[in-house]
């Protein structure tokens, strides 16, 4: 069974600083897609970056960027000039063949606070 | 375009009483999931579907639990009695359900769930 593992519960930054957070996770497929989501207090689920197992090009979006590293099953977020709306809990996730199936695996989350 | 509706936001019931959540998806989304965030945890998928149909309902605690989804558009989850262990977010997401043109399969957008408090 997949597994997604997130060993940091909690982590904080000062604004305008960097931030990297933890993600590991457990499968036997060879091709699979990875995520970064962020759920404010509102509770809403936002997408944050996607990775395509396929790709060894490490995924950017913005002030966002991964660390891909497909033979140690590790996937990592990087936050660049952290801002205060950045506060949130992060959660990694797996997706796993067939993709018409779109289940999401999630980790435990991290807990960011972006202290002024 | 509209995101996921949910409703109601928050719920409080006492335990063995039965509640219902509602989900009005995307439109044009073909998969709809629920999923049940516990505090603390990352959430864990109920149940899935596709159109009108299952896909996925491993999860599913069914002797208490059900979820129909009717025209394969809105969808409701119910809980009847609730345990005290069933406080959780109850979050819906809704897909394509197919990849795009691009090959890419495609995102799942959530809703602001609806936060479930047993006593």
């Amino acid at each position: 069974a997949q597994t997604v593992t997130q060993s940091q519960p909690e982590m904080s930054v000062q604004e305008a600083e960097t931030v990297t957070l933890s993600c590991t996770y457990d499968t036997s497929e060879n091709n699979y897609y990875l995520f970064w989501y962020k759920q404010p207090p509102s509770r809403q689920m936002i997408l944050v970056i996607r990775q395509e197992a396929y790709k060894q090009q490490n995924a950017t979006e913005n002030r966002f960027s991964v660390n891909f590293q497909k033979a140690a099953k590790s996937f990592s977020l990087k936050i660049s000039d952290s801002q205060l709306g950045d506060t949130a809990m992060y959660f990694c996730a797996f997706m796993k063949p067939p993709f018409n199936t779109d289940k999401l695996i999630f980790g435990t989350g991290t807990r960011l606070q972006v202290f002024p | 375009e509209a995101g996921v509706a949910q409703s109601p936001r928050y719920k409080i019931i006492e335990k063995r009483q039965s509640v219902a959540f509602w989900c009005n998806p995307i439109s044009g989304h073909a998969t709809l999931y629920w999923y049940q965030q516990i505090l603390g945890q990352g959430p864990k998928l109920l149940i899935q579907f596709q159109n009108n149909g299952v896909v996925d309902d491993s999860q599913l605690p069914k002797d208490r639990f059900s979820a129909e989804r009717l025209k394969g558009v809105d969808s409701t989850l119910k809980i009847q009695p609730a345990k005290l262990e069933d406080s959780a977010v109850y979050l819906c997401a809704s897909s394509l359900g197919r990849q795009n043109r691009l090959g890419k399969n495609t995102e799942a957008f959530f809703g602001q769930g609806t936060r479930l408090t047993v006593v």
